[in-house]
């Protein structure tokens, strides 16, 4: 079975700073993506940024990156210029390319952006 | 943009009670799932519905709970007997189908359900 992990429950930035969110997973499939969401105080699940496996380039959205390691079954997310509004909670998700798609989530990642 | 809508937004409803989440998928998309978060936890998986079906159920997913998609649009999920540990936050979402996998699930607001 597929298992996600992401061992930081918090983290701090200064805005305008970078930071970055680990996550590790762990799976015997080789066709998969990766994604991470936000979700703001709101609770919404907003989709932030994603990565097909069988892609060697990291995916880049604006002032989001994530460094993808395939062979260390490694995802981080680093967000550069850190703004207030990223402050929220982050989820580092795994879906099977096959089956029934189903997402396998992280714990998550609490964010905090410093004024 | 087309999205995934959830109604009610908040549901307090007493213990025992059966309660009805309700979800309109976006219109072209065939896989649609329902997702669980307790207050503080990660989101956890329920079910999965596909061709009219469900195509997959967690453990968590017992017969206290039932999918449907009534009318071709609607898909609601039922809690026949709501305890007090079903108290959480249920999202909607929904896939198209293209390809190996197609694209992202696109996720509701969420139903905030209270059990009292």
């Amino acid at each position: 079975a597929q298992t996600v992990t992401q061992s930081q429950p918090e983290m701090s930035v200064q805005e305008a700073e970078t930071v970055t969110l680990s996550c590790t997973y762990d799976t015997s499939e080789s066709d998969y993506y990766l994604f991470w969401y936000k979700q703001p105080p709101s609770r919404q699940m907003i989709l932030v940024i994603r990565q097909e496996a069988y892609k060697q380039q990291n995916a880049t959205e604006n002032r989001f990156s994530v460094n993808f390691q395939k062979a260390a079954k490694s995802f981080s997310l680093k967000i550069s210029d850190s703004q207030l509004g990223d402050a929220a909670m982050y989820f580092c998700a795994y879906r099977s390319a096959r089956g029934t798609y189903k997402y396998i989530f992280g714990t998550g990642t609490r964010l905090k952006v410093l004024a | 943009e087309p999205e995934v809508t959830q109604t009610p937004s908040h549901q307090v409803t007493q213990m025992g009670q059966e309660v009805i989440l309700r979800c309109v998928p976006i219109s072209n998309h065939l896989y649609f799932y329902w997702y669980r978060q307790i207050l503080g936890q990660k989101v956890e998986f329920l079910v999965s519905f596909y061709n009219n079906e469900i195509s997959e159920k967690s453990e968590i997913f017992d017969d206290q709970f039932s999918v449907e998609r009534p009318d071709g649009s609607n898909f609601t999920l039922k809690i026949r007997s709501t305890k007090l540990e079903d108290s959480a936050m249920y999202f909607c979402a929904s896939k198209t189908s293209q390809g190996a996998g197609g694209t992202e699930a696109f996720f509701g607001q969420g139903t905030r359900l209270t059990v009292v």
